[in-house]
C-alpha cells in the first residue's frame, strides 16, 4: 500500500495562473480531506469528499477554488486565477468506508504551492 | 463549528526532561482527539489519539489525556530525545463528524536540546 499519494510535491504559479492539486487516496479508501496549512500555522479544512459528492465544503473559499473527486482517478483541487495569498502547503488526507467512525485518517506529502 | 486551542507556541526542554503540550476545546459533541507529528517539510503522522470514552493512554514515551468536563486533553512526552523535535498538533473531532474531517490547534514547535 503506497499510502496517499499527492503530487505535484512543489508547484510554482504565477498570479492569475491555475494550479492544479492531485491526491490519490490509500487504496480501499473512498474518503478525501483537503486541508490547507499557512506557514507555522495548523492545517485548516477545506473540503470532505467521497466518491463523486461533495459532503463538506464549508472550508472552501467561495471564489476561484473548486474540488472533485471522480468515479475513476485522482482527487483534484482546483484554484483559479491563483494570488499570492494562495501560497501554503496543500495535504490531503484520506480514510477508510467503513460506517465505523473515528479511525485514523492518513496525510500524502503534500504539495507546496508557491505563487509568485 | 470546533475550536481549538493549543499552547505552548513553542517549548524547549533539556534532552531527558518531559514536554507537556496543552489543549481545550470548545465542542462537547466532539468524541476523536488526535496527535500529529510533523518534521519539517514532511506530512503530519499520527503518533497517538484518544477517544472520548478513554481518559489517558499510553504509548511507549508518549501519553494523552483527556478531561471530558474541563474540555481539555495533554501530550506528555517523557525522557525527550533530539529526535522528538518537531511540531505538535493537537486535533478534535468536532459535531457529528466522519473522522477525518478534524479541527487542529495553531501547533507547539518542540526543540529538545542534547
Amino acid at each position: 500500500n503506497a499510502g496517499v499519494m499527492q503530487n505535484p510535491r512543489h508547484l510554482v504559479r504565477r498570479r492569475g495562473q491555475e494550479a492544479r492539486l492531485r491526491c490519490s487516496p490509500m487504496k480501499g479508501h473512498s474518503h478525501v480531506y483537503w486541508y490547507r496549512q499557512l506557514p507555522e500555522e495548523g492545517l485548516k479544512f477545506m473540503v470532505y469528499l467521497q466518491k463523486e459528492n461533495i459532503i463538506d465544503e464549508s472550508g472552501m473559499p467561495k471564489e476561484r477554488f473548486s474540488a472533485e473527486f471522480p468515479k475513476e482517478g485522482p482527487s483534484i483541487l482546483r484554484i483559479q486565477q491563483v494570488v499570492r495569498g494562495d501560497s501554503a502547503a496543500y495535504f490531503c488526507a484520506s480514510s477508510p468506508t467503513q460506517r465505523d467512525l473515528n479511525t485514523e485518517a492518513f496525510f500524502g506529502q503534500g504539495t507546496r504551492l508557491t505563487v509568485v | 463549528g470546533e475550536n481549538v486551542e493549543q499552547h505552548p507556541s513553542t517549548l524547549s526542554v533539556q534532552e531527558g526532561d518531559s514536554a507537556v503540550i496543552k489543549c481545550t476545546y470548545s465542542d462537547s459533541a466532539s468524541n476523536y482527539f488526535p496527535w500529529y507529528k510533523q518534521e519539517l517539510g514532511k506530512r503530519p503522522q499520527l503518533i497517538i489519539d484518544i477517544r472520548s470514552n478513554v481518559g489517558e493512554k499510553k504509548d511507549q514515551r508518549i501519553a494523552v489525556t483527556l478531561n471530558k468536563t474541563a474540555k481539555h486533553f495533554s501530550l506528555h512526552i517523557t525522557e525527550t530525545q533530539p529526535e522528538d523535535s518537531a511540531v505538535y498538533f493537537c486535533a478534535a473531532s468536532g459535531r457529528g463528524s466522519t473522522l477525518g474531517r478534524l479541527y487542529f490547534g495553531r501547533g507547539t514547535q518542540l526543540t529538545v536540546w542534547p
